[in-house]
């Protein structure tokens, strides 16, 4: 079966730059678009990466995604890191979600 | 704007059944798929089911199929999620997700609901 993996945690402080890492275990993540969405606490999903690399509006450009092919793998990178920014993120193709990496902001 | 509001959910016995609801307004809900995902206390994302945006077709995660029945009324705007012979591990909330295009599923979801809460206890 597909699987996405995702870190469970990463922590940064204001300011600072994050990447966050989701590995298809197999096949190809270029087959299907990825998507990235953020739940911060007590509150539900909100997309804030579709189609690989695509903002919703209102989703400030701090964020953005990316597709490594030679590694099989989508990211998401944070720039400018606010502690509002602090969220678990999930990515997703199709009907595969990965486990969620926990951001902390510090 | 896109705005979606499931209700129907509570604390249910194992192997009982449930219906939720997922109320929609602020776009054309008859031209776009429709899914629902859950995310069990504490727990990641998971996707349930998708149902296309004329009803015609119905697809489920292993974990619900035979179980759960995605279902749609166009006219009153509504998605449904029939569940049946619930089990503990059903225990989640219950989000309705807008595909981000119409027609085609897209897989790309657009969960703007606060979800509902199915608890399933004996």
């Amino acid at each position: 079966n597909f699987m996405l993996t995702q870190s469970r945690s990463v922590s940064e402080s204001p300011g600072m730059t994050v990447t966050i890492s989701c590995t298809g275990n197999s096949g190809s993540i270029a087959s299907n678009y990825v998507q990235w969405y953020q739940q911060r606490p007590g509150s539900a999903p909100t997309t804030v990466i579709y189609a690989n690399k695509e903002r919703p509006s209102g989703v400030p450009d701090r964020f953005s995604g990316a597709i490594d092919t030679s590694s099989n793998s989508a990211s998401l990178t944070i720039s400018g890191l606010k502690t509002e920014d602090e969220a678990d993120y999930y990515c997703q193709t199709r009907e595969v979600f990965g486990g969620g990496t926990k951001l902390t902001v510090l | 704007q896109v705005q979606l509001v499931e209700s129907g959910g509570g604390v249910v016995q194992p192997g009982r059944s449930l219906r939720l609801s997922c109320a929609t307004s602020g776009f054309t809900f008859n031209t776009y798929p429709m899914h629902w995902v859950r995310q069990a206390p504490g727990k990641g994302l998971e996707w349930v089911a998708v149902i296309s945006y004329d009803g015609s077709y119905q697809d489920y995660a292993d974990s619900v199929r035979g179980r759960f029945t995605i279902s749609r009324d166009n006219s009153k705007k509504t998605l449904y999620l029939q569940m049946s012979s619930l089990r503990i591990e059903d225990t989640a909330v219950f989000y309705c997700a807008r595909d981000r295009f119409i027609t085609s599923i897209d897989w790309i979801f657009d969960l703007s609901g606060r979800g509902t809460l199915v608890s399933v206890s004996s």
